[in-house]
């Protein structure tokens, strides 16, 4: 059964800190993964990745994909309040066959 | 654009009635996902639609929950006849046919069986 697990599955953080969160995945015709952010309503998109090695930024948050390991890793620099919210990794494991997995809370405390 | 629009949003209803929600994708977008969100399994992916045509149903948990598109622009999703297992914030996204992969996510109806 395919599936996606992240970790931790919360966090709280001060200010300034830098965090990295865990995704790890097994499907069985991967295509993309995808980080989103959650807070009080719907996901928003932050990136998508489909080549391992390359990193992905924007901002203060990158993300690099490794297909050999199956996981991934969203990197979170110089945390603000701003940035306190449920992230979630997506597999998308066959054509827009999208997996959740259940997220990472983060909390930062200013 | 308003984005995805999703109604009701939040529903509250006893156990055995029919409850529909609706969604309204984004003009011009090919796809449409129907999503539910809990706190034990996450957010899973229900059927999605492209073109109005439902293309995979396996994520839709039993034949009490139906789905339809009728046009472009609308698309319902009925629990008949509805049980407290169904209470779940119920998200509607839509995307293009293209290669970035961006879902638009409403902002999620939040349904309350009793």
């Amino acid at each position: 059964e395919d599936k996606v697990v992240q970790s931790p599955l919360s966090l709280v953080v001060h200010e300034g800190d830098t965090v990295t969160l865990n995704c790890s995945y097994e499907v069985t015709n991967f295509r993309s993964l995808l980080w989103y952010k959650q807070e009080k309503k719907a996901p928003t998109f932050l990136f998508m990745l489909t080549s391992s090695g390359i990193e992905k930024k924007s901002g203060r948050l990158s993300s690099i994909l490794d297909k050999k390991e199956l996981f991934s890793i969203l990197n979170i620099t110089a945390t603000q309040t701003g940035d306190s919210a449920v992230y979630l990794c997506a597999v998308e494991g066959g054509t827009y066959k999208y997996i959740f997995g259940t997220g990472t809370r983060l909390k930062v405390l200013a | 654009d308003a984005g995805v629009i999703q109604s009701p949003r939040h529903e509250v209803t006893e156990m055995g009635q029919e409850v529909t929600l609706r969604c309204k994708p984004i003009s011009g977008h090919d796809y449409l996902f129907w999503y539910r969100q809990t706190m034990m399994r996450g957010l899973e992916l229900l059927i999605y639609f492209n073109n109005n045509v439902p293309i995979d149903d396996s994520g839709m948990p039993e034949d009490r929950f139906s789905a339809k598109m009728p046009n472009a622009s609308f698309s319902t999703l009925k629990i008949q006849p509805s049980e407290p297992r169904d209470s779940a914030v119920y998200f509607c996204a839509s995307r293009e046919w293209d290669s970035s992969d961006e879902q638009f996510f409403g902002p999620g109806t939040r349904l309350t069986v009793l």
